[in-house]
Parts: C-alpha cells; structure tokens; sequence
C-alpha cells in the first residue's frame, strides 16, 4: 500500500470553527488531491497540488484553502465550518500528471461532521 | 463537463455468480478509466487501468473493457466470492484528474 496517512481518521466540530486535515506521504509523489465523498456524488476533486507551494483549484473549491510546504504535507483548511463540509475527506497522490498509464493512490480518509 | 454515472447503485448477487457492472461518461476525450474498489470505512484501491488506446485489461478474475466512442466501460468479475463485496468506482481522467461514478454496491451472498 502506498504510505498515505490522513489526520485526523474522525473529527466533530461546531458550525463556523476553523478546521485542518492532514495528509502526509512517504512516497515522494509530486502531485496530492484532496476529494470530498458524498452519498450519491462519488468523489468530487476540492483542490489539488502539482509541487510544493504549487497549488490549483478543483470543482468543489470554495470554502477550503490548502497548503502545501513541504512535498510529504498537503493540509486542507476549512476556514469556518458550515453542515453542508460534513462529508468524508480522501487524500491521493500520484507520481507525475494524469497521464495515460498513472494510477492515483488513496488514504483512509477523514470523516469529518459539522454539528 | 465530464459526467460519469454507474447503474445500478446497489447490486446482490450468489457466490459464483459473474458479476458485470457498468460506468458511461459523457466526454469521449480521455487519457485513460480505472475501477476502484472501496471497502466501508476504508480509502479507494486502484483495480485495473485501462488506456485511452486499449480496449480492455485483465488482472486474474477481473477484466475491464473499454469502449470509448460509445462512452462506456464494463467491469467484469468471474467467479464472484463474498470478498468481492464492496463498492465498485469507476472514474475517467480526461484533462490530468479524475471524474468519478457514484459507485455501484455489491453484495455476494454465501
């Protein structure tokens, strides 16, 4: 299995509070995605990071910002949580672009509820 | 904008039954299509990568086929066990990220 490891697993929080996940990588993979899991919507790209401190927008971007400092760390930021972020929260990564043969790798995930 | 989508959602079946599940997208302009499965509570695992120029890819008792100018892909699992029950995900890179299904369910009865 590739060395993926999100932070936290679970995570509660109140309506407006700030929220970070983590996703860190032990492959040295260049690129890292973070997706939302939705009932009904398969996942659905929130942003994604082609280098350190390189990073683009995916199609359910707003209200999260990302970060990326290093090339093993790529955290997602909800700046003020809101019902409608509750959602589960996958981190992948892939050596190089999406080209024809590259596979994408994933974490466990971060179920994230928004009280 | 890609759309994917898989019919059924849900799907039961007998052990030893073959399995075959299906995944259409919109936009027939892709680099490649690969089956995931995700187990409950766990991360997607890539299954089969299938190139844009390819028309199908096996690995033991699974083979996927691709039909790209129909806009379809098919996973087909022989054989089925009750560990082949999950979700099955199909997703379509066509501009370096992927456009995923919902995902079909399945469920092999003993």
């Amino acid at each position: 299995d590739a060395g993926i490891t999100q932070s936290p697993r679970h995570k509660v929080t109140e309506t407006g509070t700030p929220v970070t996940l983590r996703c860190h990588q032990t492959e040295n993979h260049r690129y890292m995605y973070w997706y939302r899991q939705d009932p009904g919507h398969g996942l659905r790209l929130i942003h994604y990071s082609y280098g350190v401190k390189d990073t683009d927008k995916g199609e359910v971007s707003d209200g999260y910002s990302v970060s990326r400092s290093k090339t093993e760390d790529f955290l997602l930021t909800l700046e003020s949580a809101t019902s409608s972020q509750t959602s589960v929260y996958f981190c992948a990564i892939s050596e190089s672009r999406q080209t024809a043969n590259e596979k994408l790798f994933f974490g466990s995930g971060t179920q994230l509820s928004v009280l | 904008k890609q759309e994917v989508t898989q019919i059924p959602a849900a799907l039961s079946v007998p052990e030893g039954e073959n399995l075959v599940l299906n995944c259409s997208f919109t936009d027939s302009a892709i680099y490649n299509l690969q089956w995931f499965r995700q187990d409950p509570g766990k991360g997607l695992t890539s299954l089969l990568l299938i190139q844009s120029s390819q028309r199908e890819q096996t690995s033991g008792r699974l083979n996927a086929s691709l039909d790209k100018s129909s806009g379809r892909s098919t996973l087909y699992i022989a054989a089925s066990q009750p560990g082949d029950s999950a979700t099955y995900l199909c997703a379509v890179n066509d501009d370096y990220k992927l456009s995923f299904g919902a995902g079909t369910t399945v469920t092999v009865r003993a």
